[in-house]
C-alpha cells in the first residue's frame, strides 16, 4: 500500500522559519509534491521534487531524500498569510496517481 | 484563462439519492482527476481520466463512477448516497507536458448528505 506521514499541526511566529516533514511508503515513486490549502479554498501547487536535493522557489524550499523516503517543506520569513494546511503528495503506485498525506495545519502568530 | 471550474458549489442530498458533479478543466488540459476531501483530511484520489479513458481508480465502491466528454469536461456520479459521502469533492486538471505533474484544482463541490 501507500502511506504518507506528516505532523498534524505546527505553530510559528511571523518572520520565523518552519520545516514540515513528510515520510512516505509507496510501491512506485515518481516524485514528491507539496500543496497549500487555505480554509475553504482549493489546494494549490507549491513545489515538486523528483530527484534528491533541494528545490527553492522564493520563500519556500522543498527537499527530497529518496533513499530515506523522506522530504520536507521549508517556509522562510513566515507571514500571516502562510497560515494554511500543507499537504505532501506522492505520485506513485502502479498508476502513478497522486496520493496525499493528511496535511499539516500551520498557524502563524504575530 | 479560466481555471478549473466545478458545479454546483454546494449540494444537499438525502441518503439513497443520486448526485452528479461537473468539472471543466483548464483549456488545453486533457487529464482530469477527482478527489474526495473529508474535513481535516487530505484529498483522497477517486478517478483519473485522460482522453476520455479511465487511467486510474482509487479505493472507492462501485457506487462512484465518472466519465469524460470529448471536450475534456468530466462528471462524477455517486449513487445510493450514504451519510459518509458528505465531503468536499475536488476536480483537478493537468497539462499533457510537464515533468512536475502539477495538478490544478477547482474550488470543489461541497456535498452534504442528510
Amino acid at each position: 500500500g501507500q502511506s504518507l506521514e506528516q505532523p498534524s499541526e505546527v505553530t510559528a511566529v511571523e518572520g520565523a522559519i518552519v520545516q514540515i516533514n513528510c515520510t512516505y511508503q509507496t510501491s512506485g515513486f515518481y516524485g514528491l509534491s507539496w500543496y497549500q490549502q487555505h480554509d475553504g479554498g482549493a489546494p494549490t501547487f507549491l513545489s515538486y521534487n523528483a530527484l534528491d536535493g533541494l528545490e527553492e522557489t522564493g520563500r519556500f524550499s522543498s527537499f527530497l531524500s529518496r533513499s530515506d523516503s523522506y522530504g520536507y517543506l521549508l517556509l522562510q520569513e513566515l507571514q500571516m498569510k502562510d497560515s494554511a494546511s500543507y499537504f505532501c503528495a506522492v505520485r506513485g503506485g502502479s498508476q502513478g496517481n497522486l496520493i496525499f498525506g493528511k496535511g499539516t495545519k500551520l498557524s502563524v502568530k504575530p | 484563462d479560466a481555471g478549473v471550474t466545478q458545479s454546483p458549489t454546494h449540494l444537499i442530498k438525502t441518503r439513497g439519492q443520486h448526485v452528479t458533479l461537473r468539472c471543466s478543466p483548464i483549456s488545453g488540459h486533457k487529464s482530469v482527476s477527482w478527489y474526495q476531501q473529508v474535513l481535516g483530511q487530505g484529498p483522497q484520489f477517486i478517478f483519473q481520466y485522460y482522453e476520455k479513458e479511465e487511467r486510474g481508480r482509487g479505493n472507492f465502491p462501485d457506487r462512484f463512477s465518472a466519465r469524460q466528454f470529448p471536450n475534456y469536461s468530466s462528471e462524477l456520479n455517486v449513487n445510493a448516497l450514504l451519510l459518509g459521502d458528505s465531503a468536499l469533492y475536488l476536480c483537478a486538471s493537468r497539462a499533457d507536458r510537464g515533468a512536475k505533474n502539477i495538478q490544478y484544482f477547482g474550488a470543489g463541490t461541497r456535498l452534504s448528505v442528510l
